[in-house]
């Protein structure tokens, strides 16, 4: 089983809609949660960091439940520029520094 | 600043030819890290360091070597290419050793190995 799990899509949704991403995780030791944006053929960035009371940034919505070690990313009223890669990062505790990737859910916002 | 600096952005090798990718960070960033990205397998480790001197493996290391002898470089040494090291390698830094900030990458090196 993969250390981190997503679901890799895509996800083809129309403009204004609500789309959910989850992530799974093998390590219940894992301390540190993050979810990137990688738009084609460029390098990851950090969308947000999720903790672990769940944190909201504008339309994005980061929740963890470390009970049933996932984290999930709802975006809401999505827009055509919201059409990129989506990464959930995992950070182990006990694995000194190793941050873990998902392979990724690819989102493709249409007019 | 300029953030995290790779070079070169492009390169292609022949099999058994040996090379360097250079990996530079302007932040004072105890981590470091390169991956590398494939189509449909995501980001994978290859050998991260959390500080001058402490270099170790990532999830896929073979074929590779590093060294981190200063704070502010982590070059990532190809030994003899295949052509199944043909893929996007991203170098990439963090604050924390203990992998707790967020990452910092690099703008990416597409090499070919033919």
């Amino acid at each position: 089983r993969k250390e981190v799990e997503q679901d890799p899509g895509p996800f083809n949704v129309p403009e204004g809609a609500t789309v959910a991403f989850n992530c799974t995780y093998s390590n219940s030791a894992s301390q540190s949660f993050f979810w990137y944006r990688q738009d084609c053929r460029k390098e990851p960035k950090l969308l947000m960091s999720v903790y672990s009371s769940g944190n909201e940034d504008g339309r994005f919505t980061a929740q963890l439940n470390r009970a049933s070690q996932y984290i999930s990313l709802l975006i809401r009223d999505s827009k055509l520029s919201d059409s990129a890669t989506y990464l959930c990062v995992v950070t182990p505790w006990n694995q000194g520094g190793k941050l873990i990737f998902g392979q990724g859910t690819e989102l493709s916002v249409k007019p | 600043n300029a953030g995290v600096t790779q070079t070169p952005k492009f390169q292609v090798l022949k099999t058994g030819q040996s090379m360097t990718l250079q990996c530079a960070q302007d932040m004072n960033h105890e981590y470091m890290s390169w991956y590398r990205q494939d189509p449909g397998m995501g980001l994978r480790l290859i050998h991260y360091s959390v500080g001058a001197g402490i270099t170790d493996q990532g999830e896929v290391p073979n074929g590779y070597n590093v060294s981190r002898s200063t704070t502010e470089d982590f070059p990532l040494r190809l030994l003899s290419a295949a052509p199944s090291q043909t893929s996007v390698y991203f170098c990439a830094s963090s604050y924390s050793r203990q992998g707790g900030s967020p990452l910092h990458f690099g703008n990416g090196t597409r090499l070919t190995v033919t």
